[in-house]
């Protein structure tokens, strides 16, 4: 199993523009999160989703959309990237056994730096 | 919002063992204990979980205190590939509540 995967590893936006990043995973979980983390921070949740078709927001949902058509695929779409949305991007999943009551398995990240 | 304190910071000698405390004093009774641990340019990864008894994997051991008002995750012997920031955090009912803090940063001295 490649576990979970994200696309790009780094990518730099002039404000205002937009992108995707892309999140797979491959051991059919059905919950499934983006996280944020800002330099000597911990990480925050922005949007979640329980299986396809079913998503949620975080903590810091703004700026941000989701979807999610697949079981494996979660991507997250930024529109108008400004700056206050340099970050690293982290994807996670995990088996749908009650919220949080198990193990999440995360990505290696995304560093995005938008000037 | 049920919150964890930490240390910022703590340092150990290999090969010596580590606790890593963790203080949840508005823990309430469904809420689960985990802690996961973060290397360097790298996602966080799973270390342990519990929700009363203490709790023993391959990778730590994690005593919860009896009114489960803090925890104690237990390094038995650190390696440097220890180094990491620890996270101890409580599994909510709702994601919009999940709570990731500025966890504990923990150098491993040769």
């Amino acid at each position: 199993n490649a576990g979970v995967t994200q696309t790009p590893k780094f990518r730099i936006l002039k404000i205002g523009q937009s992108m995707t990043l892309q999140c797979t995973q491959d051991m059919n979980h059905n919950y499934m999160y983006w996280y944020r983390q800002d330099p000597g921070m911990g990480l925050k949740l922005i949007y979640y989703s329980v299986g396809a078709g079913i998503t949620d927001k975080g903590e810091v949902p703004n700026g941000y959309n989701v979807s999610r058509s697949t079981t494996e695929d979660f991507p997250l779409r930024l529109e108008l990237a400004a700056p206050s949305q340099t970050s690293v991007y982290f994807c996670a999943s995990s088996v749908a056994m009650g919220l949080f009551s198990y193990e999440q398995y995360f990505g290696p990240g995304t560093r995005l730096t938008v000037t | 919002d049920a919150k964890t304190t930490q240390p910022n910071s703590m340092e150990s000698n290999e090969e010596e063992p580590v606790h890593l405390p963790c203080n949840h004093s508005t823990i309430s009774g469904t809420d689960y204990i985990h802690w996961y641990r973060q290397l360097p340019s790298q996602g966080p990864e799973y270390v342990i979980h519990g929700l009363t008894s203490n709790v023993n994997n391959r990778m730590a051991s994690l005593a919860i205190a009896e009114d489960r008002k803090s925890s104690t995750l237990i390094l038995h012997r650190a390696t440097l590939r220890d180094a990491a920031v620890y996270y101890c955090i409580l599994g909510r009912t709702s994601y919009d509540k999940v709570i990731f803090g500025p966890g504990t940063s923990l150098s491993v001295i040769p």
